[in-house]
Order: C-alpha cells, then structure tokens, then sequence
C-alpha cells in the first residue's frame, strides 16, 4: 500500500526531554511537510523539505529541529526549547511545492502529551 | 497575510438534507483551493482541489465552487448520511508563498 506512516500514535514526553516523531512516505514524493494541530485552530507549518538534504522553516520553527537525509524519511524532533509541545502533529507528503494540480497526502498523526 | 475562515464552526443537520459549508479567503493571489476532511483523531484526507483558473469540481455527492475574486468557496453536500460526520477544512495554496494555509475547520454532525 502506499501512502504514509507515521509513529508513534501516542507519545508521552516529560519536562526537559527530546522526543522524535517518526514519518515515513513511499509515495516518492519530492516534498514532505509537519504541521501542528491545537483545539480549535487550524493546521500550523512547522517545517517543510523540498527535496533530500534540504529543509525551510515555517510559521512556528522555534523549539523543533528536522533532518531529510532520505527521499522517504522526514523525522522531527521535538527539543526541550518548545514550551508548549502539547499537540496533534501531522506529517504529510507532496510530488512537489507549489503545483497548483497537486495535493498534500497526510499521515495519520502524532498525539504527543507532555506530562 | 493570507487567512482562512470557516464559517459556521459546528453543524448539525438530520440525515438526507443537503448542506452547504462556507469558506472565505482574503487573497485572491492563489494556485488552488482545496477541501479536506478529518475523522477524530485522524489524518487529513483530500476531498477536492480547485485550481485558480477553474469554478468548481465535483465529487461523488461532493460539489466545491470557487470565486477567486470574492475569495469565498463552497462546499454543497447533497444527500447527508451520518458517516459524512467528520471536520471539513478548507486550504489555500498561496501564489506569493507555496504555503498551504489551513481554515479553522467546520465541525459535521449528520443525525440519524
């Protein structure tokens, strides 16, 4: 099947720790993406990557990092330095940016809890 | 600085009735519009994309219409059956930024 895999469902992070979401596509996709979901507000670009070794902050970088060392792989760390971490995070996939004819294919998300 | 707005936040409607949602942009300056749907919990999942130069697209049961120059879009559900219960989010893709820019969502309640 293709699509895209996101781990895990559920992640519980204490004050001061690093988390890494795990996402995977074998869409082959140039273009992957992580969003942020808070109740009640809509999806928040977090980072995005265009191609493999390259990667652009979005509106609310501060406290994450990424890596695209692989086409298929677009992990995002979560450092101690985001206060407020607690969120639904999504990670999806594109061919490219900014083609009108094309769509973003999501993951089915991250629920990271931070105790 | 392009915002996405969903108008009503919450819907609740008997099975069989057709329903609009709305969707209002302020820059007209977009590839496409596009309507996506999330179940609790869940990904976003693609229900159509509208490109700049087009008015509407359909769907199954399923109809989007675009004015880019109103900046509003249109999602019209004919039929409703309580498996359409989900979020319905609108996005714009921004010609100046590349940047998919997300609506608040409209949240679907089709009543059996």
């Amino acid at each position: 099947d293709g699509g895209i895999t996101q781990s895990p469902k559920y992640l519980f992070r204490k004050e001061g720790q690093n988390v890494t979401l795990s996402c995977e596509q074998n869409l082959n996709h140039d273009a992957m993406y992580w969003y942020r979901q808070d109740p009640g507000q809509g999806l928040r670009l977090i980072y995005y990557s265009q191609i493999v070794n390259d990667f652009q902050k979005g509106d609310i970088a501060e406290g994450y990092s990424v890596s695209r060392e692989k086409k298929e792989s677009f992990p995002l760390t979560v450092t101690s330095a985001q206060k407020n971490p607690t969120a639904f995070y999504l990670c999806a996939s594109s061919m490219v940016i900014g083609l009108a004819t094309d769509t973003q294919y999501f993951g089915p998300g991250t629920r990271l809890t931070v105790l | 600085k392009q915002e996405v707005t969903q108008i009503p936040a919450a819907l609740s409607v008997p099975e069989g009735e057709n329903l609009v949602l709305n969707c209002s942009f302020t820059d007209s300056a977009i590839y496409n519009l596009q309507w996506f749907r999330q179940d609790p919990g869940k990904g976003l999942t693609s229900l159509l994309l509208i490109q700049s130069s087009q008015r509407e697209q359909t769907s199954g049961r399923l109809n989007a219409s675009l004015d880019k120059s109103s900046g509003r879009s249109t999602l019209y559900i004919a039929a409703s059956q309580p498996g359409d219960s989900a979020t319905y989010l609108c996005a714009v893709l921004g010609g100046a930024t590349n940047k998919l820019i997300f609506g608040t969502g409209t949240l679907l309640a089709v009543q059996p």
